[in-house]
């Protein structure tokens, strides 16, 4: 039981490339979302998956899509990377009575 | 705005003394909440969480304090040890779970030999 794996763990982009960050659950787990955490900062959801197929926004989705084809997969998507996109990213999974979401590692993005 | 947020963004203890770290939230209807603890290049890890109708919850070294009057909760870990040294976040679920969470800034807990 790996959990939660993100890839990359590092990446440095240049202003306008786009990329995609992946996440994987070996847990079955129906509900994962994406965060963003900034120098001192708490979390912020970026984007969110009640189940296969089904995506909604976060507080913070500009510049950020997703897409939910599988149960185990959630890749969050840059399309135009900016400066102001620099940030740990992290992902995290939950399954209905679970007490808190698992996380991933993190993904630490540099956008130059 | 933020929705949660915590009191004090570093705390400095003695090893062996408690704890208490604090944590204001500003939405009422809030049913559930979560302290979560993050190591230094880590992922938030779960520690404890409790529902909106109930006051405490404890578990091990670790005892969750709610108090809806005022919108505050509060995390109180017990015989401080080095390992306990992370950032403490309070996170509230945004609504019946699935929908991803809120969370404060954080607390920096210092562990002083």
């Amino acid at each position: 039981n790996a959990g939660v794996t993100q890839t990359p763990k590092f990446q440095v982009l240049k202003t306008g490339q786009s990329m995609t960050l992946q996440c994987a659950q070996d847990m079955n787990h129906e509900y994962m979302s994406w965060y963003r955490q900034d120098p001192g900062m708490g979390l912020r959801l970026i984007h969110y998956s009640v189940g296969a197929g089904i995506t909604d926004q976060g507080e913070v989705p500009n510049g950020y899509n997703v897409s939910r084809s599988t149960t185990e997969d959630f890749p969050l998507r840059l399309l135009s990377a900016a400066p102001s996109q620099t940030s740990v990213y992290f992902c995290a999974s939950i399954t209905t009575g679970d007490p808190g979401y698992t996380f991933g590692s993190g993904t630490r993005l540099t956008v130059v | 705005g933020e929705s949660v947020g915590l009191h004090l963004p570093t705390l400095s203890v003695q090893e062996g003394d408690n704890s208490i770290i604090n944590c204001a939230y500003s939405n009422s209807a809030s049913d559930y909440f979560i302290w979560y603890k993050q190591e230094s290049g880590k992922g938030p890890q779960f520690i404890i969480d409790i529902r909106s109708n109930m006051d405490k919850r404890q578990g091990q070294r670790v005892t969750v304090l709610l108090n809806k009057t005022v919108k505050h909760l509060s995390l109180q870990i017990a015989a401080t040890q080095p390992g306990d040294s992370a950032v403490y976040f309070c996170a509230e679920n945004r609504g019946g779970g699935a929908d991803g969470l809120t969370f404060g800034k954080g607390t920096h807990l210092i562990i002083q030999p």
